[in-house]
């Protein structure tokens, strides 16, 4: 079977640091993708890992332990505007068989 | 650029009833997938299309279908709605080779009463 565990829900407050955590079994894996959906909205990508270690864009930085079977999200300088949440996802398949495996999300509150 | 749109927005059928969503990929993606979300849950691969064929698939019944156009468009089509079928439909679409990042559209929301 597939499984991806993330927190359900985090708090932090404006301009804070905050990881999220994931966790992923799965039958094959190509890559750890996260992505952001604010309510209503659709997802948004934000970072991709392939290869262990951090990758850093902006604000967010991703981390992938392929070893650990574990890769996290981190928000810098939280504003409230990231409130929302964010989905860490598995890539099965190399080339374009893009199909994702998502966790169930975790629901990021930002307080002034 | 023109980014994913989808049709219809919102959506209200009954039990039994067969529907029928719609998707523009986002100029130069080349192919599309589709999710289903249902609420307080992450999204779900229903299944994917790549040059108008059926390129992969999630553990959904063959009552979910699909199409691709030539010009990549797509369409999901549902047989049969269940309850269960109420959801938030995602379509996706990407270029072929470049499949971890994935453009979603703003989904169709479905209601099966």
């Amino acid at each position: 079977g597939q499984s991806l565990e993330q927190p359900s829900e985090v708090t932090a407050v404006e301009g804070a640091i905050v990881q999220i955590n994931c966790t992923y079994q799965t039958s094959g894996f190509y890559g750890l993708s996260w992505y952001q959906q604010h309510d209503g909205g659709a997802p948004t990508f934000l970072s991709y890992n392939a290869l262990d270690g951090l990758e850093e864009t902006g604000r967010f930085s991703s981390f992938l332990s392929r070893s650990d079977s574990y890769g996290y999200l981190l928000l810098q300088e939280l504003q409230m505007k990231d409130s929302a949440s964010y989905f860490c996802a598995v890539r099965l398949g190399s080339g374009n068989t893009g199909k994702l495996i998502f966790g169930q999300g975790t629901t990021l509150q930002v307080k002034p | 650029e023109t980014g994913v749109t989808q049709s219809p927005t919102h959506l209200i059928k009954t039990r039994g009833q067969q529907v029928t969503l719609r998707c523009s990929s986002q100029s130069g993606h080349n192919t599309v997938s589709w999710y289903q979300q249902a609420l307080g849950q992450g999204p779900q691969f229903i299944f994917q299309y790549y040059r108008e064929e059926e390129n992969g698939r999630g553990n959904f019944p063959p009552r979910f279908s699909g199409l691709q156009f030539p010009n990549y468009s797509s369409e999901l089509n549902v047989n049969a709605l269940e309850l269960d079928d109420s959801a938030l439909y995602l379509c996706a679409s990407s270029s072929w080779g470049v499949g971890e990042t994935q453009y979603f559209g703003p989904g169709t929301r479905l209601l099966v009463l």
